[in-house]
């Protein structure tokens, strides 16, 4: 079946303004992550999401991230005034369901840059 | 903090080489152990995985990674590489409890085998 596919796969934007990232999560999956990847860093957890609620947002940078999730599928991931800083990949992920034991399928991810 | 090392940032071997990444992770209580791989120009997928049980997991692609409890390790190996194997590959942990669907990273390891 189809994977976990993200859009824009590339997103370049000047500082200031706000983007959004879209997340489409296997068909099914209740579970959905959000992750980046900055340049020579390790993927950071962002936010996770059950279903539609978000029990742990704790990894969002700054209060300039929101994200949300609808019908219990696509999730959002926007970023306002963006920053220099925020330029990164942002990878998403589904799992059938909550717990360590469940592995997460990852998206090719969006490229951020921020000018 | 959580946290998982990954000793070599850029290892670069000859095909027929045999391979170990080293990963270690902060102690947490009781852990899972992923191995991650990312060819080029493709997603981020999973290598294999450690729950519970032998210590000793074998993977897709002929990988193999040892989980030693005492030494907070799980290097991944590989007795002879191939040219195909070049990408960048990634440990993650994730911690029994109640973040347990949280993956937290290494920065990654860069492999480029030769032919």
């Amino acid at each position: 079946g189809a994977g976990v596919s993200q859009s824009p796969s590339n997103k370049v934007t000047e500082k200031g303004k706000d983007v959004e990232l879209r997340c489409d999560p296997i068909s099914g999956h209740t579970a959905l992550y959000w992750y980046r990847q900055s340049l020579g860093q390790g993927l950071e957890f962002l936010i996770y999401f059950q279903g539609n609620s978000a029990p742990d947002k704790s990894g969002l940078p700054s209060d300039r991230f929101s994200a949300e999730r609808t019908g219990g599928s696509v999730s959002t991931l926007t970023i306002q005034r963006t920053q220099q800083e925020d330029s990164a990949v942002y990878l998403c992920a589904s799992s059938t369901g909550q717990g360590s034991y469940n592995e997460q399928f990852f998206g090719p991810g969006t490229r951020l840059t921020v000018l | 903090a959580q946290s998982v090392s990954q000793h070599n940032h850029h290892v670069i071997l000859s095909e027929a080489a045999s391979l170990e990444l080293g990963c270690n992770y902060s102690y947490g209580g009781t852990v899972n152990l992923f191995w991650y791989v990312q060819y080029p120009g493709q997603h981020l997928q999973l290598l294999l995985k450690y729950f519970s049980g032998d210590p000793l997991v074998k993977g897709i692609k002929g990988f193999e990674a040892e989980f030693i409890k005492s030494k907070f390790s799980f290097n991944l190996r590989k007795p002879s590489v191939q040219w195909s194997d070049t990408a960048e590959y990634f440990c993650a942990v994730n911690y029994s409890g109640g973040s347990n669907y949280k993956l937290t990273f290494g920065k990654g390891t860069l492999l480029t085998v030769n032919p």
